[in-house]
């Protein structure tokens, strides 16, 4: 099955600057891969997600690149803010079958 | 609002015990899956069900079952509980394979 690895597991940025997430996965005909957002206590949600026909996906400060000869997806949040602070989990599919995700990212963001 | 529905919200019971959990999913999702998420754990797979049959099984112990009615709403069963069973169990659902799933609000439960 699908194997899906994400790092880093902590990350600390400073109010308004960059964090990237980053995740590989194993199965070369997985074509899904969405972003999750989790807050403490909370149902994971979905920031954005991109499918494999496409290279990058932007949506105001989050942007996802997805890299299909390399097998990694990764997750770009710019000008963070205290209210990113959260934990992400990226996540592989293939059409008929399950998420896999990854292993989570608790971001803080330091006032 | 997700559009999932699960209960209840939290639910303590002894060990050795037997309890169900209720998702229903998004109007006009015809999949539901099942996770499991420990304290400071990721997202475990469980298993997932399509339009009332299985589709796939995960790390799902043999003391737990699963079904899916034919209303779509499904049920997840936890038999012979353990402390270690305790977790926040979610179901997500989605519409077609390989689109957004959305998650329900999940179900803590408590082993004590």
């Amino acid at each position: 099955g699908e194997n899906v690895e994400q790092h880093p597991s902590t990350l600390s940025v400073q109010e308004g600057d960059s964090a990237v997430i980053k995740c590989t996965y194993s199965d070369s005909a997985s074509n899904y891969f969405p972003w999750y957002k989790q807050e403490l206590g909370k149902r994971p949600q979905l920031i954005i997600d991109i499918r494999s026909n496409v290279g990058e996906k932007k949506d105001q400060r989050i942007a996802v690149t997805l890299n299909k000869t390399a097998k990694h997806f990764s997750l770009h949040i710019t000008e963070t803010q205290p209210e990113d602070s959260a934990v992400y989990f990226c996540a592989a599919s293939k059409t008929g079958n399950q998420f896999y995700f990854g292993t989570g990212t608790s971001l803080t963001v330091i006032p | 609002d997700s559009g999932v529905t699960q209960t209840p919200k939290h639910l303590i019971t002894a060990t050795g015990q037997r309890v169900t959990l209720r998702c229903s999913p998004r109007s006009g999702d015809l999949s539901v899956y099942w996770y499991q998420q420990s304290l400071d754990q990721g997202l475990q797979f469980l298993i997932q069900y399509y339009n009332g049959e299985e589709r796939a099984k995960g790390n799902i112990l043999e003391r737990f079952s699963a079904q899916q009615f034919p209303d779509l709403h499904s049920e997840l069963n936890l038999s012979s509980l353990e402390l270690g069973d305790s977790a926040l169990y979610f179901c997500a659902s989605n519409s077609e394979q390989g689109s957004e799933a959305f998650f329900g609000q999940g179900t803590r439960l408590t082993v004590v």
